[in-house]
C-alpha cells in the first residue's frame, strides 16, 4: 500500500539552529499538508498545497517557518531559527483530490519527532 | 470558526467491554467527519468516515453515525482488545474552495486491560 514518507524520523537540534524535514506524499496526490502535533494534543494544520500553489498558512508562524513544494510533488518544511516550544511531531499528509469532496480522504506519514535543547 | 470537542481520557476498560468515546463539533456548512488513530510513536491512520447526515462510518469494528441535530459523531465498539488500545482522534473537513485540512479534538487515550 503507497504511503506518505516522511524524514529524518527523529532530530534533535539546538535552540537557535536551523531544522528542515522532507515529506513524500502518495504518488499522484494534489494536496499536500503539514500538521504540527504537540505532546497530548491533536495536530493543528500548518500549511495546506494544492499542487505547488500554498492555499492555507493562515497558522504557519511566517517569522521562523517556511514550507514549499517546488515541483508540486515532495515538500520541505524548514524552521529557523528554532525555538523550545517548537519540540513537536511534525505529520505531513496528503489527499488525491484539489478540491473539497467528500471522497478526499487524508493519509498521513509516520511524522518527524523534533526536540529543541 | 470550526471546532471539535472530544471526551477526556484516559479511558481504561477491561477487554471484551463496550466502548463510546463521545465527539461533539461546531462547524459552518455540511462538514465531513473522520475518526483517526494512534498508535504509539506513530502518525494517524483513517478509521472510519461519514461525509453527510446519518450516514454511519465503520471499520474493524468501531462504528460511529453522523447526528446533525446533535451535532456529533461517538465513536462505538461492541467489544473492546487490548490492540485497540491508542489515541483516538475526532476531526472534521469543512467545506470551502479548495481549503479542506482537518480539525482535529484533543484526543481520547484509550486503555484496555486483559
Amino acid at each position: 500500500e503507497a504511503e506518505v514518507a516522511q524524514s529524518p524520523r527523529y532530530k534533535i537540534t539546538e535552540k537557535s539552529q536551523a531544522v528542515a524535514f522532507w515529506c513524500d506524499p502518495i504518488s499522484g496526490h494534489a494536496t499536500l499538508y503539514w500538521y504540527r502535533q504537540i505532546l497530548g494534543q491533536g495536530p493543528e494544520l500548518l500549511v495546506q498545497f494544492q499542487d505547488e500553489s500554498v492555499v492555507d498558512d493562515s497558522q504557519l508562524p511566517k517569522d521562523r517557518f517556511s514550507a514549499e513544494r517546488l515541483k508540486g510533488v515532495d515538500s520541505t518544511l524548514k524552521i529557523q531559527p528554532a525555538e523550545l516550544g517548537d519540540s513537536a511531531m511534525y505529520l505531513c499528509a496528503s489527499s488525491l483530490f484539489r478540491d473539497s469532496f467528500s471522497g478526499n480522504t487524508i493519509y498521513f506519514g509516520e511524522g518527524s519527532w523534533l526536540t529543541v535543547v | 470558526g470550526n471546532s471539535v470537542t472530544q471526551m477526556e481520557g484516559p479511558v481504561t476498560l477491561s477487554e471484551e467491554a463496550f466502548l463510546t468515546i463521545n465527539c461533539t463539533y461546531t462547524a459552518t456548512g455540511y462538514p465531513s467527519l473522520f475518526w483517526y488513530v494512534q498508535y504509539p510513536g506513530e502518525g494517524l491512520q483513517l478509521l472510519l468516515k461519514a461525509t453527510k447526515a446519518d450516514d454511519k462510518g465503520s471499520n474493524k469494528g468501531f462504528e460511529a453515525t453522523y447526528r446533525k441535530e446533535t451535532t456529533s459523531f461517538h465513536l462505538e465498539k461492541g467489544s473492546v482488545q487490548v490492540s485497540d488500545s491508542a489515541v483516538y482522534f475526532c476531526a472534521l473537513s469543512a467545506r470551502g474552495g479548495g481549503a479542506d485540512g482537518l480539525t482535529f479534538g484533543k484526543g481520547t487515550h484509550l486503555i484496555i486491560q486483559p
